[in-house]
């Protein structure tokens, strides 16, 4: 079965300091894709990175990147130069060439001034 | 371009009874997903429609139900109610090609009394 596997329900990060968030997946998959969403308190989630499993090297987008390591079916974000929109709830997810999105259980992010 | 749209925001209903919820996705996407989210469970699939034909189906029991419209437009239902229907109920829409990402709308909260 897919699982997404969050161990950290809440995290801070000082304001233009750079946090990391856990995630790690299983999967039976060879060829599957890995997103990170973040849910501010306006409940819309919005797509931050997404990552292709074939694609060895690692997705940026801007202050956001991650870090795919294949073999140990992990897959961290990294923000860089945190800003205070970027407090929300951020959520990993894993799917197989389809809509079907497996979500992790969230992790809550403060930034502090 | 519009997002995605879902009516209504919010919704109060009585155990027993049944419930529409509608979602508009964006112009050009042919793929509609639902997913319920609540504090215990979490983010969970329900369905994913594409071009009117349920492609997937998550593990929640036959009172859910959708449906896709020739326009892409999708409804979703629920038949007599529970009190852990309550939830947030989201919407997303894709091009539908399993690597196209997802683009949510702003969710409908449902309340069961």
């Amino acid at each position: 079965a897919q699982t997404v596997t969050q161990s950290q329900p809440e995290m801070s990060v000082q304001e233009a300091e750079t946090v990391t968030l856990s995630c790690t997946y299983d999967t039976s998959e060879s060829d599957y894709y890995l997103f990170w969403y973040k849910q501010p308190p306006s409940r819309q989630m919005i797509l931050v990175i997404r990552q292709e499993a074939y694609k060895q090297q690692n997705a940026t987008e801007n202050r956001f990147s991650v870090n795919f390591q294949k073999a140990a079916k992990s897959f961290s974000l990294k923000i860089s130069d945190s800003q205070l929109g970027d407090a929300a709830m951020y959520f990993c997810a894993h799917s197989y060439n389809t809509d079907k999105l497996i979500f992790g259980t969230g992790t809550r992010l403060q930034v502090f001034p | 371009k519009a997002g995605v749209t879902q009516t209504p925001r919010y919704l109060i209903k009585t155990r027993g009874q049944q419930v529409t919820l509608s979602c508009s996705p964006i112009s050009g996407h042919r793929s509609v997903s639902w997913y319920q989210q609540t504090p215990g469970q979490g983010l969970q699939f329900l369905f994913e429609y594409f071009s009117e034909t349920q492609r997937n189906k998550g593990n929640f029991p036959g009172r859910f139900s959708g449906r896709q419209f020739s326009n892409s437009r999708s409804e979703m239902n629920v038949s007599t109610l529970e009190l852990g229907d309550s939830a947030l109920y989201l919407c997303a829409s894709s091009l539908g090609r399993g690597s196209s990402p997802l683009h949510f709308g702003n969710g409908t909260r449902l309340t069961v009394t």
